[in-house]
């Protein structure tokens, strides 16, 4: 089982208001990773981290943030939510080195109207 | 860069079939290699891995075969199940690069008919 989840499972919101996507891991994992997955299933990687106070933006441009205050926790925030934002949000941790997999949580659908 | 190219879907068997998925990849180094499956309404989950060129990686039916001559780590099963029903990801891990050194292939949906 892996030891990575986010909440909310669901979150429908309206149109301006601002949300925080959770993610926590127990698993020591200094990397992290924020992917945007489309209704085709092609993951976006849209924010990553290599460790405490260290976030990079990924290949998709996104009008979120994220913050590595910590190791375990990696949230993700969006000021402004428009309906363009509505998507599934998916987080994952790694270990160090190439050998080591990745570990996904269940994901975030976010629906805004 | 680094990329992995698999097969694009939908794959559409019926049950018992054979099953061929195929992923291609470039990378620098040497990189591991991963499938990982994604049922519906959940995350990824790991399915197998190969860490090196001639690994074998298998599980639950499915194997996949690290052949660097060819950069290629092809998922198969010999005999589909409704169950199996899912999307499934190709991906590399590398030392350095960008993207925080993961890469994913675009996914290919299966669905496995009774």
């Amino acid at each position: 089982e892996a030891d990575i989840y986010q909440t909310p499972r669901y979150l429908v919101i309206g149109t301006g208001k601002k949300i925080t996507l959770e993610c926590s891991q127990t698993m020591g994992h200094d990397k992290m990773y924020w992917y945007q997955q489309d209704p085709g299933m092609e993951l976006h990687l849209i924010h990553y981290s290599y460790g405490v106070n260290s976030t990079e933006k990924g290949d998709l441009s996104s009008e979120s943030t994220v913050s590595r205050i910590r190791t375990e926790h990696f949230p993700l925030t969006l000021e402004s939510a428009r309906p363009s934002h509505t998507s599934q949000y998916l987080c994952a941790s790694k270990g160090q080195g190439s050998l080591t997999e990745a570990f996904f949580g269940q994901g975030t659908r976010l629906t805004v109207v | 860069g680094n990329s992995v190219t698999q097969m694009e879907g939908p794959v559409t068997l019926s049950e018992e079939a054979f099953l061929t998925i195929n992923c291609t990849y470039t990378a620098t180094g040497y990189p591991s290699l991963f499938w990982y499956v994604q049922y519906p309404g959940e995350g990824l989950q790991l399915l197998l891995k190969a860490t090196k060129a001639d690994d074998k990686g298998s599980n639950k039916g499915f194997e996949a075969t690290y052949r660097k001559e060819t950069t290629s780590f092809h998922l198969e099963k010999g005999s589909v199940q409704v169950s199996d029903s899912a999307v499934y990801f190709c991906a590399l891990s590398t030392y350095g690069g960008s993207q925080g050194n993961l890469i994913f292939g675009k996914g290919t949906k299966l669905s496995v008919k009774p």
